[in-house]
C-alpha cells in the first residue's frame, strides 16, 4: 500500500538548473497538490490539480510548472532554480476536490539550490 | 482573510500527562478543520478531520473539538507517550474556496520518558 510516493528524497541544484520532482499516488485520487514548507512560514500551496488534464495555481506558483496527464502522476518542474526555492516540497492527494476529504502526503523532497 | 494560529509553538511534557493543543482561526466560515502530525524529516499524516457541522472527532487517545463561534479547535491527547513526540499542525478549509487549506505553523511536542 504505497500511498503517495515522491522522488527524489534529496536534491542539490545549482542556480539556473532545471529539474522535475516526481509524485505518484496509487489510491485513484482525483485531487493532487504540491506544497512547499519553509521555517516560520508554514505550508504554502504551489499548484494543484482536480483531475487529469486540469491544473491551477496556488499561492506561490512562480518558477514552477505542473502537468497532469494521468490520474496517478503529478510532476512539479522547476524551470530555472533559484536559491529562494530551497525548501522541502510535499505532494499531497485526496479522493475528491471537495473540502471534506482527508489529505494524504508524500514523505517530501528536500531541495537545496546553491 | 483567514488566519490560523497555533499556540504554544513548542511544548514539553512528561510521559503519561494528558495535554491539549490549541488552534485558533479568524474566520468562522470554515468548511472543516483537519489536524495533522508531522514527524521530524517526514511527511504529514492526517489525524482527525472535523466537519463544520460536527463538534468533535475521536480516534484512539486523540480527541479533536471544534467551536466555530469562538474560532477555536483543540486536540486532546490522553496519556501521552514518547511516541507522540512530533509536530502537530492544524489546517482550516475556508467555506469560500474548497481547494485551499489555511495552515497553522504547528506545535512541536516532546513527551519525555
Amino acid at each position: 500500500n504505497a500511498g503517495v510516493t515522491q522522488t527524489p528524497k534529496f536534491q542539490v541544484l545549482k542556480t539556473g538548473q532545471s529539474m522535475t520532482l516526481q509524485c505518484a499516488q496509487d489510491m485513484n485520487h482525483e485531487y493532487m497538490s504540491w506544497y512547499r514548507q519553509d521555517p516560520g512560514m508554514g505550508l504554502r500551496l504551489i499548484h494543484y490539480s482536480v483531475g487529469a488534464g486540469i491544473t491551477d495555481q496556488g499561492e506561490v506558483p512562480n518558477g514552477y510548472n505542473v502537468s497532469r496527464s494521468t490520474t496517478e502522476d503529478f510532476p512539479l518542474r522547476l524551470l530555472s532554480a533559484a536559491p529562494s526555492q530551497t525548501s522541502v516540497y510535499f505532494c499531497a492527494s485526496s479522493r475528491f476536490s471537495g473540502a471534506g476529504e482527508k489529505l494524504f502526503f508524500g514523505s517530501g523532497t528536500q531541495l537545496s539550490v546553491l | 482573510k483567514q488566519e490560523v494560529t497555533q499556540i504554544p509553538a513548542a511544548l514539553s511534557v512528561p510521559e503519561g500527562e494528558n495535554l491539549v493543543l490549541n488552534c485558533s482561526f479568524t474566520d468562522s466560515a470554515i468548511y472543516n478543520l483537519q489536524w495533522f502530525r508531522q514527524d521530524h524529516g517526514k511527511g504529514l499524516t492526517s489525524l482527525l478531520l472535523i466537519q463544520s457541522s460536527q463538534r468533535e472527532q475521536t480516534s484512539g487517545r486523540l480527541n479533536a473539538s471544534l467551536d466555530k463561534s469562538s474560532g477555536r479547535s483543540t486536540l486532546y491527547i490522553a496519556a501521552s507517550q514518547p511516541g507522540d513526540s512530533a509536530t502537530y499542525l492544524c489546517a482550516a478549509y475556508n467555506a469560500g474556496n474548497n481547494r485551499k487549506l489555511i495552515w497553522g505553523l504547528g506545535t512541536s511536542l516532546a513527551v519525555n520518558p
